[in-house]
This record gives C-alpha cells, sequence and structure tokens, in this order.
C-alpha cells in the first residue's frame, strides 16, 4: 500500500523544546517537501529536497531543520528558534520530471501544539 | 517574487448551487494544478492542467487553463454536501522545483 505516512497525528510540546516530526514514502519519489499551515491559510513552504543529501530553505525556513539521509524519509526539526511553532505541519512528495513541478501527495500531516 | 492569487477567499452556496473559483499568477505558467482540502485533512491532487485554452472536465468540476496561461478556473455545477473543502491552485516556481500555491478558497454548502 504506497503512500506517505507523517507520525504522529497530534503532538504536544512544552515550550523551548525541540520536536522532530516524522514523513516517511514509499512512492520511490525523488523530491520531498514540508509545508506549514496555519488555520484558514494556505501552504507555507519549509523546506524541500530533490535528493538524498541535499535540501533548500523555502519560505519560512527559520527556526526549522531537515535531514534527507534516505530517499524514502524527511524529517523536520522544530527548534526552539521558532516563533510561534503551532501549526499544521503537512509532508509531501512528487517525482521530478522535464516538466519540472509534478503533482505533490500529501501525508496526513501533524497537528502540533506547543504552550 | 512570483505569485498566485486566487479569488473568492471564501464562498457560501445552496445545495444545488453552481460555484467558480478563480487563480491567477503574477507569471506565465507551464501547467496549473488544483487541489482539494477537506476540513481536518490534507490537500489531495485534483487535476493538471499543461495546454494553453485546456479545458479538462471530471464529473461536475470544470477546470480551464487560459489561454495566456497566466490564470485558471475551476468551476463545480450543481454542488453537493460533498464539495465542502478548499481548493487550492499552484503552478509551478520559475526554477520548477517547487510550487506557488493560491491561498485558496474555502466553500461552504448549505444543505
Amino acid at each position: 500500500d504506497g503512500g506517505i505516512t507523517q507520525s504522529p497525528k497530534y503532538l504536544f510540546r512544552k515550550e523551548g523544546q525541540n520536536v522532530t516530526l516524522s514523513c516517511e514514502q514509499n512512492l520511490n519519489h525523488d523530491a520531498m517537501y514540508w509545508y506549514r499551515q496555519d488555520p484558514g491559510q494556505g501552504l507555507r513552504l519549509i523546506y524541500y529536497s530533490q535528493i538524498v543529501n541535499d535540501f533548500q530553505k523555502g519560505d519560512i525556513a527559520e527556526g526549522y531543520s531537515v535531514s534527507r539521509e534516505k530517499k524514502e524519509s524527511f524529517p523536520l526539526t522544530v527548534t526552539s528558534a521558532q516563533k510561534n511553532p503551532t501549526a499544521f505541519y503537512l509532508c509531501a512528495s512528487s517525482i521530478i520530471g522535464g516538466l519540472g513541478a509534478y503533482e505533490q501527495y500529501f501525508g496526513p500531516g501533524t497537528r502540533l501544539t506547543v504552550t | 517574487g512570483q505569485q498566485v492569487m486566487q479569488i473568492p477567499q471564501y464562498q457560501h452556496v445552496q445545495e444545488g448551487e453552481d460555484f467558480t473559483t478563480y487563480c491567477n499568477s503574477s507569471t506565465t505558467l507551464s501547467n496549473i494544478q488544483w487541489y482539494k482540502q477537506r476540513p481536518g485533512g490534507h490537500p489531495v491532487f485534483l487535476i493538471q492542467l499543461v495546454k494553453s485554452g485546456e479545458v479538462k472536465k471530471q464529473k461536475r468540476l470544470t477546470f480551464q487553463f487560459g489561454e495566456a496561461k497566466k490564470n485558471s478556473s475551476l468551476h463545480i455545477t450543481a454542488t453537493q454536501t460533498t464539495d465542502v473543502g478548499t481548493y487550492f491552485c499552484a503552478g509551478p516556481a520559475g526554477n520548477n522545483r517547487k510550487l506557488i500555491w493560491g491561498l485558496g478558497t474555502s466553500l461552504a454548502v448549505n444543505p
């Protein structure tokens, strides 16, 4: 059963703690993405990666870090430096080809609450 | 920078009425994609348009890509309660490595 998994679905943390969100895909996609979504808002790109051991900052990378040690895994760490970490975090993946940005497949998301 | 704008931001309709959302890009796009996000869910890919003036249909949904490849629309005929959600359009950034997203149109359908 192919797809993208994110865990956990809900996550609660105290302010000042780093937290790592998991994202795994078995679609054999080269590209992976992390988005943040706030209530009633669109999708804002945090980081993306097109190949193992390489990634690029998106529009709101400050306070976040990622790694891409395996093709199927792209974990996101929300650090204590992120001012407003409470949000819905979505991971996505896509193929890469001649047409450029192909359709993205999303995981179910992780709702992070920091108090 | 490159922007994709969507209007309206919100739309309330009675079940059975039609609905249209519009997407406008500040630059010419190689393709445009549409996604639907149900309340509490994640975005799901609906369709991709590539050709100038292209029109595609999926049951009650009609997607159009403008002649200049800078605008697009999604039209739903005779809305149903299952159409509730937020509809996003997205187009490739200039470097083709990521998508630029519209802010979405949230559709509410009164039964």
